[in-house]
Order: structure tokens, then sequence, then C-alpha cells
């Protein structure tokens, strides 16, 4: 099984509608993120949790908001979304301890299209 | 804005080459890593370079850091077609907190 898993893999929908991307981690590890993935522009950040009471905005958090349920789980809300939010949506743990001390380790992302 | 600047954005090379990419970034750093990602896939880490480091090979890879230039360098020697793909810098920003990307180079690896 996957260490970090998203759901949904590829969600097709139409503006206004809210929409919410789920991850949820096996690491063990506080920190996650959300990152978004557009052509030529590779990844920015969004948000970023260090844990359950710590939420942080990132580069590009407007029109998103994040909820951290549980250590393992870091889910991206998108409450309206709209068609610039077309994008493909990764979910990050990181190592904090050992020789893997600040090492990303990445979930197989979700593509959003927003219609 | 972007932390890191890859160089190429694009490089093509036949089987058996190296492949170098370079990355640039702006502001103080606790360590800079390089990812790979297969099309449309998630992102793997590569290599994890620290400050206080100048150079890192792991296998084929070779991986330099120059804090004073502000730069960092990829080198994947005998390249294979199974290295096509795009590899990202990322920087973890002094802190710890944050790690950001760059564009990334897309690498194509003929046969």
């Amino acid at each position: 099984d996957a260490d970090v898993t998203q759901t949904p893999r590829n969600r097709i929908t139409k503006t206004g509608k809210r929409i919410m991307l789920e991850c949820s981690q096996t690491k063990g590890h506080d920190r996650m993120y959300w990152y978004r993935q557009d052509p030529g522009l590779g990844l920015r950040l969004i948000y970023y949790s260090f844990d359950v009471k710590d939420i942080n905005k990132g580069e590009i958090s407007d029109g998103y908001s994040v909820s951290r349920q549980a250590q393992a789980k870091f889910s991206l809300s998108l409450e309206s979304a709209i068609p610039n939010q077309t994008a493909l949506y990764f979910c990050a743990t990181k190592s904090t301890t050992g020789d893997r001390n600040g090492e990303l380790f990445f979930g197989e992302g979700s593509r959003l299209t927003v219609l | 804005s972007q932390q890191g600047e890859e160089d190429p954005q694009a490089l093509s090379i036949q089987e058996g080459e190296n492949a170098t990419m370079n990355c640039s970034y702006k502001t103080s750093i606790n360590n800079l890593q390089w990812y790979r990602q297969n099309s449309g896939r998630g992102l793997v880490h590569l290599i994890l370079i620290r400050s206080n480091e100048r150079e890192k090979h792991s296998g084929r890879l070779r991986v330099t850091l120059d804090t004073s230039k502000k730069s960092s360098s990829l080198l994947i020697t005998a390249s294979r077609a199974a290295d096509t793909a795009s590899y990202f810098c990322a920087t973890e920003r002094t802190g710890g907190f944050k790690t950001i990307f760059g564009a990334g180079t897309r690498l194509f690896v003929k046969a």
C-alpha cells in the first residue's frame, strides 16, 4: 500500500461546486503539505500543517481551505471551484528525523478539471 | 514566486551521455533536494544535500551545492532511456518550514 494516498485521483466538476481532495498517510509524519502543479510552473505550495492545531498558508492559498482531521489526514477544499483551479494537486509529508530529515514523500496526485 | 529556477528547461540527449541540470535559488536554505517525476505521476525523491555539504553522490547521480552562488547542479552519468522524466530542484528554507520547488527540467533520453 502507498504511504501517502490521495483521493480522488481524477475529478471533473463544474464552476461553483465545492470540491474536497483527501490525503491520508501511514508515514507517521507530523508535517503535511498541499501543492498545486500547473504545466511549466513546477509545484506551488498551497497550505501546510505541522500538527492538527497548526495550519499555515503557502504561496497560493486564496480560494482554498484545509482541514487537518488527525495526524494522518489532511484534506484540501475548494469552496467554489473556478476553471483556473484546474490543475494536478499533490499531497506530501515530510520526514523530520534521521538521514531523511527534510525529505518529502508524495502521493500520486489528484487531477482536477473545473469546467 | 518560485524559489528555485532550473536550467535548462528541456534537455535531449543520447543514451549513454551525461545529463547536467542546474538550479539557482534566492534565499538561505537548510538543504536542497532533487526530485524526479514521470509524466503525470507523483514526485520521487532522488537526493538531498545539506547547506554545509558541497557534493554528494548516489549511484549515477552527483549533486553539487555552492551556497555562495546560491546554485546547485545535478549530473546523471551514463543516461538511460528510463531516465526520461522531469527533474525538479527544491529548497527547504532556513527554519525548516517550507520546501519550495522550481519549474523543472524536462529530460529526454533517446535510445
